[in-house]
């Protein structure tokens, strides 16, 4: 089971891009990397999932480099509705479900 | 527009006194999850089924069950409650379990115990 290793809080601004790395010394050949959003009271949201290189949607883009150890999620601009805790999951194959990491508090100030 | 659905939002019941919280989707996935997450802390997988077959996180007591009649409806039991089992409970699903596919999660339900 590939374990996660997170920052446990950043701060940022409005305006200012955010970089997330996420360790995961262990990953497997089969694993996908996914990170989550979550807001007080709500369940978890998909932000963006990836395997290697870089993946780009409209919230986010995901960095991940070719040894696939430590990926980065990269919200562009943040604004102060994206101050919420950050998830890094690393997917294991087979049977068992995505265990959810410790998560990086995000607060943005104005 | 497609959904997971929890109810009850919040639910108060007595130490000991049975309770069951229920998980409705209209995506038609596989998978359905039940996570229970504890204030500031990350969701816990408790169990979760794929299609009919029942899987149990090793770690999750014997006094959480759960129970899924059909695709759309999933329920979790809590035989017994103790103080230490408040917290939000989340329901997610998913069209399949391998390769990280999304998770689709509900509102949540809040359990207090008494």
């Amino acid at each position: 089971l590939a374990k996660t290793t997170q920052p446990i809080s950043m701060d940022s601004y409005e305006g200012q891009e955010v970089n997330i790395t996420c360790s995961h010394n262990n990953i497997a050949t089969n694993d996908y990397i996914t990170w989550y959003q979550q807001f007080p009271s709500q369940g978890p949201r998909f932000i963006i999932q990836g395997y290697k290189t870089k993946v780009t949607n409209e919230v986010a883009s995901l960095f991940i480099p070719a040894d696939r150890k430590s990926s980065t999620l990269s919200l562009p601009r943040v604004s102060l509705s994206d101050t919420a805790v950050y998830y890094c999951l690393v997917g294991d194959t087979g049977r068992r479900a995505l265990t959810f990491g410790s998560g990086t508090r995000l607060q943005v100030q104005p | 527009d497609a959904m997971v659905i929890q109810n009850p939002r919040y639910q108060v019941t007595q130490f000991g006194k049975p309770v069951t919280l229920s998980c409705s989707q209209t995506l038609n996935h596989n998978v359905m999850y039940w996570y229970q997450q504890k204030s500031s802390q990350a969701p816990k997988l408790l169990f979760h089924y794929y299609d009919k077959d029942f899987n149990n996180e090793a770690d999750t007591p014997d006094n959480f069950q759960s129970r899924r009649p059909n695709t759309s409806f999933c329920f979790l039991d809590i035989r017994s409650p103790g103080l230490g089992d408040a917290a939000m409970y989340l329901c997610a699903t998913s069209i399949d379990r391998d390769r990280g596919y999304e998770q689709y999660f509900g509102p949540g339900t809040r359990l207090t115990v008494t």
